[in-house]
């Protein structure tokens, strides 16, 4: 149980392109989900933390408009990098976490791979 | 942001061996930590959630500990395996939703 699917894998774009990624809870409701980056050799980076139905929740430093997330059910996520640039090329992933709060644990997308040309 | 560190960075152990690694963070409005295993071409998956001083958790032949005082937590494996072989990561909750994670411990078991 507790499967979470991330779509794209891999994405290579052009600079300019808007890039969307999904983030999915196959079996069970995502009460909250989490967005993270990852730069090489480096630690999961949170960006911004979702609620169904409200605004998410951007980590200091963290451009919003850049960076737009939507939670709009309790099983799905998205990740908008609008008008990505080379500086935007990372490792993305998310995480979901079902009701019971901050002691349940999150379980994790399979991350997404994204190069901008 | 919070500095939560591990220890050490990778570890190359041979199986049978135990081993334990060190995940330290700041424990002021200290919330949980957890810890996950991820293997090459997976998605990181949960190990533990530990909550309060004290707090012993154990897996089969993975076990975690937490001292929230000081800060730190040691995960354990007992009589590693190959399929152990993975990054290990830890990470700090602090006001309910804010999570940071340490760079991992990249274990490599051989047989």
């Amino acid at each position: 149980g507790a499967v979470v699917s991330q779509h794209p894998s891999w994405v290579i774009c052009k600079s300019g392109t808007s890039v969307k990624i999904e983030c999915r809870s196959l079996d069970f409701q995502a009460t909250t989900m989490f967005w993270y980056r990852q730069f090489p050799k480096q630690s999961l980076m949170l960006m911004a933390t979702s609620n169904e139905g409200s605004k998410a929740t951007y980590e200091q430093g963290v451009e919003k408009d850049k960076f737009l997330i939507n939670h709009a059910s309790l099983t799905l996520s998205t990740l908008t990098v609008t008008s990505a640039h080379p500086e935007d090329s990372s490792f993305y992933i998310c995480s979901a976490r079902g009701a019971g709060g901050a002691n349940q644990p999150q379980h994790f997308g399979d991350g997404t791979r994204l190069s901008i040309l | 942001i919070l500095n939560v560190e591990q220890s050490p960075q990778s570890l190359h152990v041979q199986e049978g061996d135990s081993t334990n690694f060190t995940c330290s963070f700041p424990s002021s409005n200290f919330y949980a930590l957890h810890w996950y295993r991820w293997e090459t071409a997976k998605s990181p998956e949960a190990l533990f959630v530990m909550t309060l001083n004290g707090d012993e958790k154990k897996k089969g032949r993975i076990s975690a500990t937490l001292n929230t005082k000081e800060g730190y937590s040691y995960l354990y494996i007992k009589g590693s395996q190959p399929e152990d072989s993975a990054t290990y990561l830890c990470a700090s909750l602090y006001n309910f939703n804010k999570f940071y994670f340490g760079s991992g411990t990249k274990l490599n078991v051989k047989p």
